[in-house]
């Protein structure tokens, strides 16, 4: 079963400029995850999709972050303009529901500097 | 809101030795809760997980029991191994939101 996959792997880019990760997940999952993972903490949930609609997102910084899931299935997230502090690992992960016992699976994540 | 702590790494053991993660949790629902696992250059994957109060999740020949009196889901293996070096996160999901919210994690090394 091919697993969650994300592009690109790594990305530099400069403050103030825009950038946009991708993410596929396991076909059939109708949960996708975008965690943000800052050096040394623990992934922080930015965003949950249920299909192609938004089940939380209430961490997500709306002023210049934004994400979609067009028709339920790959998603992007998107960051304009970029800060600093955006610098981390974006992880996206997919589970087949929302359910208490569901397991996420997770892709491998970008790794973002912005210098 | 929900919320996990875990004991602060990094960790470094020798081979053979006892590990012991300790996590705890603070949450309005009644959770789930898990271990994932995140080895060197791959993704983070499930290691083990407990849905309810005295539930033992075990794999690898990796344990942690949910103690609702305590709040608490340690993770313990008996001997370990250099291929255990990876960082381990606690995580927990409830019912109110069904968000998967994670603990900062914890650094482990073993040595040969």
């Amino acid at each position: 079963e091919a697993g969650v996959a994300q592009s690109p792997r790594y990305k530099i880019i400069e403050k103030r400029q825009s950038v946009a990760f991708w993410c596929n997940p396991i076909s059939g999952h109708a949960t996708l995850y975008w965690y943000q993972q800052i050096l040394g903490q623990g992934p922080k949930l930015l965003i949950q999709f249920q299909n192609n609609g938004v089940v939380d997102d209430s961490q997500l910084p709306k002023d210049r972050f934004s994400a979609e899931r067009l028709k339920g299935v790959d998603s992007t997230l998107k960051i304009q303009p970029a800060k600093l502090e955006d610098s981390a690992v974006y992880l996206c992960a997919s589970s087949l529901g929302q359910g208490m016992l569901t397991e996420a699976f997770f892709g491998q994540g970008t790794r973002l500097t912005v210098v | 809101g929900d919320s996990v702590t875990q004991m602060e790494g990094p960790v470094t053991l020798s081979e053979e030795a006892f590990l012991t993660i300790n996590c705890t949790y603070t949450a309005t629902g009644y959770p789930s809760l898990f271990w994932y696992v995140q080895y060197p250059g791959e993704g983070l994957q499930l290691l083990l997980k407990a849905t309810k109060a005295d539930d033992k999740g075990s794999n690898k020949g990796f344990e942690a029991t949910y103690r609702k009196e305590t709040t608490s889901f340690h993770l313990e293996k008996g001997s370990v191994q250099v291929s255990d070096s990876a960082v381990y996160f606690c995580a927990l999901r409830t019912s109110n939101d069904y968000k998967l919210s994670f603990g900062a994690g914890t650094t482990v090394t073993v040595r040969a």
